[in-house]
């Protein structure tokens, strides 16, 4: 079973810096089947990335998903207040199952 | 517009079964680019997939679960139903249901979920 690693668990940074979050795979991953979730106290996860890469309907152009094989990574160019949240990667696998990472907490600094 | 709301206990007794329904609205359950998945969260942890289950009646389970869960959906009534047998304390969670999106295009299959529900808390205590 893949296990998704996501690193660092928590990052602190203020308003208008850059965010840089990795989700890195136990072993190779399609691209197309990886996908990133914000998810803010209270509330229900959001999806933001699919296909590694590809933005959500309604996700603000400064979030952009990157990355293949066993690496990937989630990039907020610059932070507004409503984005410190948690982020989630995720996986569909072949064997027909899904994994989440343990997430990580983008907290203000 | 589409939506998804759990519903069921929210207290549960050590060793009993847990059952979930997920409504939805906005979507059909016999739309063969749709399926609908369970997700749990532990206070204060991170997100746990559970099952999933198709237009075609495909269904997956979490390895580590799956001798306790079982999924079904009834396409008539719009709701998806998980039951998770011999509960226990750990089983403490927010669970979640979600639309599984699945698109395509000239290379690849793409597959996410792109709507929840806000979640039903079940605590198992005796």
């Amino acid at each position: 079973e893949i296990v998704l690693t996501q690193s660092p668990g928590t990052l602190s940074l203020s308003p208008g810096e850059r965010a840089t979050l990795s989700c890195r795979a136990s072993q190779s991953v399609s691209s197309s089947y990886l996908a990133w979730y914000q998810q803010k106290p209270g509330q229900a996860p959001r999806l933001l990335i699919y296909g590694a890469s590809s933005r959500a309907t309604g996700i603000p152009d400064r979030f952009s998903g990157s990355g293949s094989g066993t690496d990937f990574t989630l990039t907020i160019s610059r932070l507004e207040p409503e984005d410190f949240a948690v982020y989630y990667c995720q996986q569909y696998g072949s064997s027909r199952t899904w994994t989440f990472g343990q997430g990580t907490k983008v907290e203000i600094k | 517009q589409v939506t998804l709301k759990e519903s069921g206990p929210v207290l549960v007794k050590p060793t009993e079964t847990l059952t979930l329904t997920c409504t939805v609205s906005g979507f059909s359950l016999s739309n063969a680019r749709m399926g609908v998945s369970w997700i749990r969260q532990p206070p204060g942890k991170a997100l746990e997939w559970l099952a999933h289950i198709f237009s075609n009646d495909e269904k997956s389970y979490s390895t580590s679960l799956k001798s306790r869960l079982t999924i079904s959906k009834d396409t008539s009534k719009s709701q998806v139903v998980l039951t998770m047998t011999n509960m226990d304390p750990v089983d403490t969670a927010t669970y979640y249901c979600a639309r599984i999106s699945l698109q395509y295009d000239i290379l690849y299959y793409y597959y996410y979920m792109d709507v929840w529900g806000k979640g039903t808390t079940v605590t198992v205590s005796s």
